[in-house]
């Protein structure tokens, strides 16, 4: 059974960049270093929104442009796991964070399986 | 503002159907990148529903449905149900901004 399961949420204050902003995602049920890996987010009340995906071996990696340069997705294939590091992190960056799995399909891609999302709250 | 357009909310009395739209442009749908469409129940992460624009995932009933044309999608749901009452969105990919793109969501509430 695939499993994606986030963690890392929680409180940080507007500009943070601490260890706390640091998401993490554990996958299992599958061969996670064969996947493309993205991270969705949804603010309290809103729809989704797309915020980077990363390849295989790690070596593309593709940005939404509000978080280009301050976001920075990387992944451990031995340790079945991804990352969002989320820096100078903005008020509007408010959001559960979503890891899903990307398949790829004729040019684009969809996600197949979602984890449960961890709430980030950025605030003074 | 997202870059595919969705209505903000479809309604419906059990046992109906209703439809769902997508539009989008010449940089996304238009460009021939196919539609996903997602469900997302209260409380709960989106489920897949469709990929590649009519495709329905092992489990997902064959009451739902999609159709892409032009710069456009539509989801169709029939013999509506109390357990259909969720968001769903649409997904495309964008060349101009080189990611994935969803629709702000439509509301469907079973009257």
């Amino acid at each position: 059974e695939v499993q994606l399961v986030e963690s890392g949420g929680g409180l940080v204050q507007p500009g943070g960049s601490l260890r706390l902003s640091r998401l993490s995602c554990a996958a299992s049920g599958f061969t996670f270093s064969s996947y493309w890996m993205s991270w969705v987010r949804q603010a309290p009340g809103k729809g989704l929104e797309w915020v980077a995906n990363i390849n295989q071996a790690g070596t593309e990696k593709y940005y939404v442009d509000s978080v280009k340069g301050r976001f920075t997705i990387s992944r451990d294939n031995a340790r079945n796991s991804l990352y969002l590091q989320m820096n100078s992190l903005r008020a509007e960056d408010t959001a559960v964070y979503y890891c899903a799995r990307d398949l790829r399909w004729r040019g684009s891609y969809y996600n197949d399986y979602w984890g449960q999302g961890t709430l980030v709250t950025v605030s003074s | 503002q997202s870059v595919l357009t969705q209505p903000p909310s479809v309604s419906g009395a059990p046992g109906q159907r209703v439809t769902i739209s997508c539009t989008g442009s010449n940089s996304n749908i238009g460009a021939g990148y196919d539609v996903h469409w997602y469900q997302q129940l209260p409380g709960t992460a989106p489920k897949l529903l469709i990929y590649g624009n009519s495709n329905r995932p092992t489990g997902v009933p064959d009451r739902f449905s999609g159709t892409k044309s032009g710069t456009s999608a539509s989801l169709a749901i029939t013999g509506l149900q109390a357990e259909d009452e969720a968001d769903y969105y649409c997904q495309s990919y964008d060349s101009s901004l080189s990611g994935s793109v969803f629709g702000g969501g439509t509301k469907l509430t079973v009257l």
